[in-house]
């Protein structure tokens, strides 16, 4: 596709549920980075990917968050056991690397954890 | 404090003037300094990315660096009602591929 795509696009989740949000980049982008952004705030730094490495991951909230790109293209980042904080929009964003800084956001992921 | 600081506004400018849009950083090794744009329920789009001291002009935006003052600065010259968005600055450190994002500015753009 011409951009990053993100599914779904709206999750309602029930407190405890597990959920998986996943990212597809722009073919042949390197990095990937995962945010999250709550009401009226700016993105949040989540986890960096370089190809299928996992680089940073010191924004993860604790350890119901798990991100990973296994073939370093499709992302999956899943929140286990999902608290009414979760409830956010996560984004997605990827670059083609080495050394470029235009991240291209995706459409984002609407979670609401009831 | 935090590390990357905006006004919330909302900043409200009439037609065709000059909106001034503001960020301070915390962190004195950052080297690469970022605006987006995000209309509502929309994702950020990059505007911007600046690393040197001084102005760097884009069709109708100008991105300014003052490294030794830790600020950053957007301005939109002949704003347009289309310019109504939220304005985030992104910094991101030497050595790190963290991009530390500010709250945002809202901008209305008055018809």
């Amino acid at each position: 596709g011409a951009g990053v795509s993100q599914s779904p696009r709206y999750k309602v989740a029930k407190r405890g549920q597990d959920v998986a949000l996943r990212c597809d980049p722009i073919s042949g982008h390197v990095s990937l980075f995962w945010y999250q952004q709550a009401l009226g705030q700016g993105p949040e730094f989540l986890t960096y990917f370089q190809n299928e490495a996992q680089l940073d991951k010191s924004g993860l909230p604790s350890d119901r968050f798990f991100a990973e790109r296994p073939e370093g293209s499709v992302s999956t980042l899943k929140i286990q056991r999902t608290q009414q904080e979760d409830s956010a929009v996560y984004l997605c964003a990827t670059d083609r690397g080495g050394g470029t800084d235009t991240q291209y956001f995706g459409p984002g992921t609407r979670l609401t954890v009831l | 404090q935090k590390e990357v600081e905006q006004n919330s506004g909302p900043l409200s400018v009439p037609e065709g003037a000059i909106a001034s849009l503001n960020c301070t950083y915390s962190d004195r090794g950052s080297q690469s300094f970022f605006w987006y744009r995000q209309y509502s329920g929309k994702s950020p789009e990059l505007i911007m990315s600046i690393y040197s001291n001084g102005d760097k002009e884009d069709g109708r935006f100008t991105a300014q660096l003052n490294k030794a003052s830790q600020y950053v600065s957007l301005l939109i010259r002949d704003s347009q009602p289309s310019d109504s968005a939220t304005y985030l600055c992104a910094v991101r450190g030497s050595g790190t591929y963290k991009y530390i994002f500010g709250t945002g500015t809202r901008l209305k753009v008055l018809a």
